[in-house]
């Protein structure tokens, strides 16, 4: 298996345009969470959502940030309009079941609003 | 509520020595517990988990942690430290009511 795809692996934007980070989760894991890592504030989970569906967003920062599962294989998190205090280490993981197995984790996108 | 204390943000052994690294749970149901490392520029790898079948649970690496109740504790170790256990280290909890709590995370540094 090739693991959690995460893409891009690194963006620079402009403060202001849209961002758009890709995650394609393991296949057969149900579950799928987004994370954000800084220096400042560690690792954050901003949502997750089991069998595709979200079930807690409570730490999407503010309405700037959105996220979608489609389908099983794919999930985007989105950031319209971005902003420098944005820039962080994006991470996607997934997980067979939510309690006791454990996450894999992405390698990250690396992402610099200037 | 569900909460994970690592004790140190950063660790410091000499190549060789012993690894500790301390983490403490709080949790009103029984809980899941995990080992990640985290290696410069990368994502976390989980590194051992327990999941009540054996309280000394044994990872990748030769890591190794104890589940201890009575000390609501889960703590990593390593007999003899490498120079490629350099990383971040965090430990996480999980319950049947859904998504994995974090720690904050320790630097390990090992000194030649």
């Amino acid at each position: 298996d090739a693991g959690v795809i995460q893409s891009p692996r690194h963006e620079v934007t402009e403060m202001g345009q849209e961002v758009t980070l890709r995650c394609k989760p393991i296949s057969g894991h149900n579950s799928l969470f987004w994370y954000r890592q800084t220096m400042m504030r560690g690792l954050e989970l901003l949502i997750y959502f089991n069998n595709n569906v979200p079930i807690d967003d409570s730490g999407m920062p503010e309405d700037r940030f959105s996220a979608k599962m489609p389908n099983a294989s794919f999930s985007t998190l989105k950031i319209q309009p971005s902003e420098p205090r944005d820039s962080a280490v994006y991470f996607c993981a997934s997980s067979e079941q939510v309690t006791m197995y454990g996450y894999t984790f992405g390698s990250g996108t690396r992402l610099t609003v200037v | 509520a569900q909460s994970v204390t690592q004790l140190g943000s950063h660790v410091s052994v000499s190549e060789g020595a012993l690894v500790l690294l301390r983490c403490n749970y709080s949790s009103s149901v029984p809980p899941y517990l995990f080992w990640y490392v985290q290696y410069p520029n990368q994502g976390l790898q989980l590194l051992l988990k327990y999941t009540s079948a054996a309280t000394l649970v044994k990872g990748i690496n030769g890591f190794e942690a104890e589940f201890k109740k009575s000390e609501t504790s889960f703590h990593l170790t390593k007999p003899s430290a490498h120079m490629s256990d350099a990383a971040e280290y965090f430990c996480a909890l999980n319950t049947n009511a859904g998504k994995s709590t974090f720690g904050d995370g320790t630097t390990l540094t090992v000194k030649p």
